[in-house]
Formats: structure tokens, sequence, C-alpha cells
């Protein structure tokens, strides 16, 4: 089975910061892929990032990018200069090649304050 | 807006009642999914359909149904509702699963009460 670990419930830093979000996974799959998801106050899921599993290289969006250290099965998400709009839940998920469903972790809270 | 149409977008009913959630995907998309987000729970994956075909179950209750019809909306049947089935059910929908992998594109959900 596959799982998703966020091990923290909750961050909070000041604007213009740089936060780091921890995820860690486990899945026996050689193929899947991995995501975050950011949930503002408004409660739509948005897809933030997404990563391959067999790219080594780490995906960037913007202020956006993550750690992929696939060893260590460990995903994290680093948002740089952080906005008030940043200010949401965040989701770390894992899909694997043969299905389409997603397998959420407990989500982080995240508040950038002014 | 993401495409993706859930409504209602809040309903409060009482235990042991019948609801119909509704979902349009984004045009063009032919698969959709349904999702469960509880306090409890979290995020959980229910069930999914491509064109009008049920293509994979998840945690779904058999007091659940769900189907997709030849326009391709999708309608979550819950019955003999509980306490326990409030949360926020999401509608999510991609091209077809062999897209999923790029992510889907969500609804804003429907927030069910059950009192």
């Amino acid at each position: 089975a596959q799982t998703v670990t966020q091990s923290q419930p909750e961050m909070s830093v000041q604007e213009a910061e740089t936060v780091t979000l921890s995820c860690t996974y486990d899945t026996s799959e050689s193929n899947y892929y991995l995501f975050w998801y950011k949930q503002p106050p408004s409660r739509q899921m948005i897809l933030v990032i997404r990563q391959e599993a067999y790219k080594q290289q780490n995906a960037t969006e913007n202020r956006f990018s993550v750690n992929f250290q696939k060893a260590a099965k460990s995903f994290s998400l680093k948002i740089s200069d952080s906005q008030l709009g940043d200010t949401a839940m965040y989701f770390c998920a894992i899909q694997w090649g043969g299905a389409q469903k997603l397998v959420f972790g407990q989500g982080t809270r995240l508040t950038i304050n002014p | 807006d993401s495409g993706v149409t859930q409504t209602p977008k809040h309903l409060i009913t009482a235990t042991g009642q019948r609801v119909t959630l509704r979902c349009s995907p984004r045009s063009g998309d032919l698969s959709v999914y349904w999702y469960q987000q509880s306090l409890d729970q979290g995020l959980q994956f229910l069930i999914q359909y491509y064109n009008g075909e049920e293509r994979a179950k998840g945690n779904i209750l058999e007091r659940f149904s769900a189907q997709q019809f030849p326009d391709l909306h999708s309608e979550l049947n819950l019955s003999s509702l509980e306490l326990g089935d409030s949360a926020l059910y999401f509608c999510a929908s991609s091209v077809d699963p062999g897209r999923a992998n790029y992510g889907y594109t969500f609804g804003s959900g429907t927030r069910l009460t059950v009192v």
C-alpha cells in the first residue's frame, strides 16, 4: 500500500521568507508521480507542482520548488519569497503509474504573516 | 474557476436521508474522480469513472453509489446518511486516465452536513 506522511501539522512564517514543507512516502512501485496540492480558505484544491519519480531533476514552478530524494522517499516543497496568498493547507500526494487515484497526506496548514 | 462544476455548494440534511451530489467535468475531460475530505479520515478516494464506465473503486461505502452519464456529468448518491458522512466531497476530472499523471482539475466541492 502507498502511504504519505506530512509531519508538520502547522507552520507559520513571515511574508517574503522561505519555507519548506516536509513529506515522506512509502511505495513499492517503481513508476509513480508525486504532487503538492494547495487548498486555500476557498477550499478549492489547486495543483502546485508535480514530480515524475523517474526524473532526477527537481521540479520547479516559479517560487515553488521541490527537493525530491528518491532513496529517502522524501518530497519536500520549498516556497520562496512567500506571499500572503500562499496561506493555505498544503497536501502532498502520490499516484502510481498503473492507477489514477491519489493518496494524500494529512496536510500542513501554512500561514504567511504580514 | 477551474472548469469543474459541483452542485450544490452546501447541503444540510438529516440522518437517514438520501442526497445526490452533481459534478460536471471540465470541457473535454472524460474521466471523473470523487473524493471525500473529512477531519478524521483526510482526503480519501471514493470512485473513478471514465467515459461512462466505472474504472476504479476506493473506500466507498455500500450506502454510496455513483454514475457517469452520456453527457459525462457524474452524480454521487449518498443514502441512509449518518452523522459521520458529514464531509467535503470533491469531484475532479482529467482528459483520460493516462493524463491523470499530470494532475487532476478539482471542483470547489460540496459541503455536506448531516444533522
